[in-house]
This record gives C-alpha cells, sequence and structure tokens, in this order.
C-alpha cells in the first residue's frame, strides 16, 4: 500500500494550459507539502498545508495554487503553464511536528512544450 | 530562514572505498538533520537521521555525525556497493517552519 500517492507520474502539456496534479497520503499525517525538484536535482519547498492552515511560499508565482479537499489529500493546481515550469514536483507528508517520519510521494514529471 | 550547504555535488568513488558527504546548516535553532536517497525515478528516501542533542548514529554501513557547534554533519558510507549509487540529499529541520531545507543533493557513483 503506497503511502504517499501522486497522480499522474508523467505529465506533457503546451504551454498556456491548465493542468492539476493529485496526492494523497494515508499515514494519517497532518502536514502535507509540495516540492519542486529542477533539472539540477535541486529540491525546493513550495508549499506546505497543516490542518487548514496554509504557508505560501513567496517565490512560488501565484499561478500555483494548492488546493486541499481533507487532511489526507493535497493537490497542486497550475495555471498559464511556461516552459519554465518543467520539473518534477514531489508531493510529502509529515507528522505534526518534529520533522520524523517525513515521506515522499514518486514525483510527477511534468514537461511543458 | 535556515540555509542548507551540500558538498561535493558529485562523488564518484571505487567500489568497497568509502564515501563521505558534507553539509553545514545556518539556523542553530535547527534541531534534527534527516538523509535522503534518491534513486532514479523514485521520490527520496530517508536512510538516517540524528537530532541535535547526538553527536553519531550509525547503522550497519552508514554513519552521521553532527557538529552543532560547527553547525556541521556528515554521511559516511562504509564497504560502498554499486548500489549505493543514487543521489543523497542532507536536510535540517527546525520547530519554527515545520518544514525541512535540503542541501543541494550529491551525485555519488560507485564504480564495479
Amino acid at each position: 500500500d503506497t503511502a504517499v500517492s501522486q497522480t499522474p507520474k508523467y505529465l506533457v502539456t503546451q504551454m498556456g494550459n491548465d493542468k492539476s496534479i493529485k496526492c494523497e497520503q494515508n499515514l494519517g499525517h497532518d502536514t502535507m507539502y509540495w516540492y519542486k525538484q529542477d533539472s539540477k536535482k535541486f529540491l525546493k519547498i513550495m508549499f506546505s498545508y497543516n490542518n487548514k492552515e496554509l504557508i505560501i511560499n513567496e517565490t512560488v508565482p501565484n499561478r500555483f495554487s494548492p488546493k486541499s479537499p481533507d487532511k489526507a489529500h493535497l493537490n497542486l493546481h497550475i495555471n498559464s503553464l511556461e516552459l519554465g515550469d518543467s520539473a518534477v514536483y514531489f508531493c510529502a507528508s509529515s507528522p505534526r511536528r518534529g520533522g520524523r517520519g517525513y515521506t515522499f510521494g514518486s514525483g510527477t514529471r511534468l514537461t511543458v512544450v | 530562514g535556515e540555509n542548507v550547504e551540500q558538498h561535493p555535488s558529485t562523488l564518484s568513488v571505487q567500489e568497497g572505498d568509502s564515501a563521505v558527504i558534507k553539509c553545514t546548516y545556518s539556523d542553530s535553532a535547527s534541531n534534527y538533520f534527516p538523509w535522503y536517497k534518491q534513486e532514479l525515478g523514485k521520490g527520496p528516501q530517508l536512510i538516517i537521521d540524528i537530532r541535535s542533542n547526538v553527536g553519531e548514529k550509525k547503522d550497519q554501513r552508514i554513519a552521521v555525525t553532527l557538529n552543532k557547534t560547527a553547525k556541521h554533519f556528515s554521511l559516511h558510507i562504509t564497504e560502498t556497493q554499486p548500489e549505493d549509487s543514487a543521489v543523497y540529499f542532507c536536510a535540517a529541520y527546525n520547530n519554527a517552519g515545520n518544514m525541512l531545507t535540503f542541501g543541494g543533493g550529491t551525485r555519488l557513483m560507485v564504480k564495479p
């Protein structure tokens, strides 16, 4: 049973389109995150979402919006996709606080053409 | 905010040799330091971690050391094997932000 699952695994789309990536965790964790991994493998936090509190990273363009229907799900919507949005996006979750138990999904490779 | 630097960015070793990856962090409030291994096409997986009240931790062929005064921590892999080849990330966590800040990653290649 996958702990943190993301769909789709691959997403190829044209510039200007709007797309969503879904994430679900079955670990009972309180906090979920989205990370972006660029071509140089650098992992950068985009958002964290804890019990309806959204912490926005100010370097993320407002074309990106996370949506959490419940504690086990955190989806990422991206509007007006640009070439520079091409990357691998990872969802992660963690227990309330403490850092331990941070678990990543397997990633979604987004390619904007 | 926290800043984590990781060196080297690439590391090539012969099978059986040891590998050492080093990280520094900036926020003295950080209190938890995990290491992740990322294989091709997969998400990062936790391999070992250490809390700030401990100086060293070992799990079979991998060990982590922490120097809280100098704000350094390191990953040591002994008797490397080809399956150790992957990208390794260090990270630092503090309660204030409730999130991990990652280093830039190290691509480890173990040559048979």
